[in-house]
């Protein structure tokens, strides 16, 4: 069956430009995560989905960056005013159930954003 | 504040011999324990998990030992194969917590024929 699916696989912006990322999750998935992965760094946690509403939003760095689940299947990650700092992988995840610690998440092959 | 930490970023094994890579974390409130696999371009693979309930846990050639005392897993490889090569990162999540994950910086494992 098909698997977490990210668009684009990359993509180059200049600094102060708007981004959207979208995570196509596995089918039936209703959990769905956000990860950012900087250069040596392991995933860092940006914001959990449960269905269509944002159950945690705590990893978000600032205001620049705001996702959307409308319909509790596709997820868009937008990025205002972007920065040099911003550059990393962006990994999405889905998982079978939603708000249980022992769920699997099954992560998507990430977005690398670079920001010049 | 790194709450999970593997402080080795690499190791160097040859193939058929025991792989053993380790990981430490600091926050008591984890209660479940991931590993999972990364090849270049891709995004993580689940590889093996563990509860905090248990002490070990075995799939195949991949087996997770958790010591919750000295707060640190380790996972086994054995016998390693040259495919095993890849990145490993170690993952933890606190129920209560909406399944997030905190995951380790990896360690690049490279298996030599």
């Amino acid at each position: 069956g098909a698997g977490v699916s990210q668009t684009p696989s990359n993509k180059v912006t200049e600094k102060g430009k708007y981004v959207e990322l979208r995570c196509d999750p596995i089918s039936g998935h209703t959990a769905l995560y956000w990860y950012r992965q900087s250069l040596g760094q392991g995933p860092e946690f940006l914001i959990y989905f449960q269905g269509t509403g944002a159950a945690d939003d705590s990893g978000l760095p600032n205001d620049r960056f705001f996702a959307v689940r409308p319909e509790g299947s596709v997820s868009t990650l937008k990025i205002q005013r972007t920065e040099r700092g911003d550059s990393a992988v962006y990994l999405c995840a889905s998982s079978l159930f939603a708000g249980s610690s022992t769920d699997t998440q099954y992560f998507g092959p990430g977005t690398r954003l670079t920001v010049l | 504040d790194q709450q999970v930490k593997q402080n080795s970023p690499s190791l160097s094994v040859q193939e058929g011999r025991i792989s053993i890579l380790n990981c430490d974390y600091t926050n008591s409130m984890f209660d479940y324990f991931l590993w999972y696999k990364k090849y270049p371009a891709e995004g993580p693979t689940f590889l093996i998990s563990i509860s905090s309930i248990k002490d070990k846990n075995e799939d195949g050639r991949f087996t997770v030992f958790l010591n919750k005392s000295a707060k640190h897993l380790s996972l086994h490889i054995v016998p390693s194969q040259p495919g095993d090569s890849a990145v490993y990162f170690c993952a933890a999540s606190a129920t209560g917590a909406n399944s997030k994950l905190t995951f380790g910086k990896g360690i690049t494992l490279s298996v030599r024929p």
